[in-house]
C-alpha cells in the first residue's frame, strides 16, 4: 500500500535556486526518511525526522514534519546540477508490520 | 566499506526458468528487505526480514520466495518468472532501534527482464 505521496511529481529549477518537495501520509508515523535516487541506481538515504522532531537540518537539506496534517517538505538550498536526481519520502508507520512504504518520488533537475 | 551486495547486476531469463537473485549485507544489519520499483509505481515491498530465520511479507509477494538462514544474506527466489515479473530489484538492510527502522542501505539494483 502507498503510504507517502510527493508532490511535485516533477520539478525543474536553475542552480542556485532553492528545491521544496513535499510529502503527504495517511496513518500515524514513528519516523519519516527522505532518499535520493540518481537514474535507475539504489537510493541513498539522506535524512531521517522523528515523530516527535518538526525540523532537521543536513548541509543543504532541510527537513520538516508536520504530524497534525500528515505531512513532511524537503528543502534543497542552493541547488546544484549534481542535486538532480528523483527524491522519494519513506514512512515508518506505527502500525501494522514493520517496513518503510515509500512514495513514487519527485524528479527533480537542476539546470545549469 | 558498508554495503548491500547484489548480484546479478543485469539478468535476461526465460518464462519459468527459476532464477536467484543473490543480496548480501556486511553490517550485521537485523533487518532485510526487497523492493520492485516499476515505473509510475515506484518502490512496493515484496518480503522483508526482521531477523534469522523471520521472514513475511510484503505488498506483492506472489510469485516470490526468500529465505534468511544467515544474517548477513537475504536472497531472493523466482520458481517460475513471469513477463509481469520483468522490473528492477532492490535488497536493503537496516538496524532497528525500539519500534523504529532506521535508513536503509540499498544495494545497486538488479534489472531482470523475463521473454
Amino acid at each position: 500500500s502507498q503510504q507517502g505521496e510527493e508532490d511535485p511529481q516533477a520539478l525543474s529549477i536553475q542552480e542556485g535556486e532553492n528545491a521544496t518537495m513535499n510529502c503527504s501520509y495517511k496513518t500515524s508515523i514513528n519516523n519519516l526518511q527522505w532518499y535520493r535516487q540518481n537514474s535507475g541506481r539504489g537510493l541513498v538515504h539522506l535524512i531521517l525526522i522523528r515523530s516527535n522532531e518538526r525540523e532537521k537540518h543536513s548541509g543543504r537539506l532541510r527537513v520538516t514534519l508536520d504530524t497534525s496534517k500528515k505531512s513532511s517538505s524537503l528543502l534543497i538550498t542552493a541547488s546544484r546540477a549534481a542535486d538532480t536526481a528523483s527524491y522519494f519520502c519513506a514512512t515508518d508507520a506505527q502500525s501494522g508490520y514493520s517496513t518503510l512504504t515509500f512514495g513514487k518520488g519527485t524528479m527533480l533537475l537542476v539546470s545549469p | 566499506e558498508a554495503q548491500v551486495t547484489q548480484n546479478p547486476r543485469y539478468l535476461i531469463t526465460v518464462t519459468g526458468k527459476k532464477l536467484t537473485v543473490t543480496c548480501s549485507q556486511n553490517m550485521n544489519h537485523e533487518y532485510m528487505s526487497w523492493y520492485r520499483q516499476d515505473p509510475g509505481l515506484g518502490l512496493r515491498q515484496i518480503y522483508y526480514s526482521m531477523n534469522v530465520e523471520v521472514t513475511d511479507k510484503g505488498d506483492v509477494p506472489e510469485g516470490y520466495k526468500v529465505s534468511r538462514k544467515e544474517k548477513r544474506n537475504f536472497p531472493l527466489i523466482l520458481e517460475s518468472p513471469s513477463p509481469n515479473q520483468t522490473s528492477l530489484y532492490f535488497c536493503a538492510s537496516s538496524f532497528r532501534a525500539g519500534q523504529g527502522i532506521y535508513g536503509y542501505t540499498f544495494g545497486s539494483g538488479t534489472r531482470l527482464t523475463v521473454v
